[in-house]
């Protein structure tokens, strides 16, 4: 398995300012992901964060809203910009150990926009 | 399309009770299914997990989930449920080279 941590866990936010998430893994992994999960909805993938490339976005996800960074095989972060009341929502990063078929998630990161 | 259907968005039983939460999935290929829980105010964890053989599969806490190709279902079963069970759960369809699908989850109440 893996264990996740994030920062912060949670913040409130002004309106057109930006938030920067981290997320550490406790062992190096090459596949990193974040998720939203919206005001009593499920999960949807924002992103895939593979070490060594570029991230890849889901419909609906673009990179100067969401912008990824995956500098090395335990850390990731993502950045929401320009915040609106609409980004309100919960933030998880999870990772998928190589050699493993199943993903471990973080406890999420608490976001309000004011 | 790939896609997850939980049909009941909240359950409630009482403490003792047994439990059977329902998922059905649509998936192109022979798909990975998993079971997660979410505690009020945390993160997800991962109850249990079915990729290949014995299609009844069991996991933490006392869960257990059995695959029906036939029916495309992946129920998940307890049988007698804790106060402490009260939580969302999330059944989820992917495989290990594509992203996972998540259903819209279905809360568990507790009664005492």
């Amino acid at each position: 398995s893996a264990v996740i941590s994030q920062k912060p866990s949670r913040d409130i936010c002004q309106r057109g300012t930006s938030l920067t998430i981290q997320c550490q893994v406790d062992s190096q992994v090459t596949m990193m992901f974040w998720y939203r999960q919206q005001p009593g909805q499920s999960l949807t993938l924002i992103a895939t964060a593979n070490q060594g490339s570029e991230a890849t976005y889901e419909s609906g996800f673009v990179i100067d809203k969401f912008p990824i960074s995956r500098p090395n095989l335990t850390f990731s972060t993502l950045t929401v910009s320009n915040l609106s009341p609409e980004d309100s929502s919960i933030y998880l990063c999870s990772a998928r150990p190589d050699y493993q078929d199943t993903q471990y998630f973080g406890p999420g990161t608490r976001l309000l926009v004011l | 399309a790939q896609s997850v259907t939980q049909p009941d968005i909240h359950i409630t039983v009482s403490e003792g009770a047994s439990l059977e939460l329902r998922c059905n999935y649509s998936y192109g290929a022979t798909p990975y299914l998993f079971w997660y829980v979410q505690s009020p105010g945390q993160g997800l964890q991962l109850l249990l997990k079915y990729f290949s053989g014995d299609t009844l599969v069991q996991g933490i806490k006392g869960f257990e989930a059995e695959f029906k190709r036939s029916q495309s279902s992946f129920n998940l079963r307890k049988p007698s449920v804790h106060w402490s069970d009260a939580a969302e759960y999330f059944c989820a369809v992917g495989n290990r080279d594509d992203k996972i699908i998540f259903g819209k989850g279905t809360r568990l109440h507790i009664l005492p």
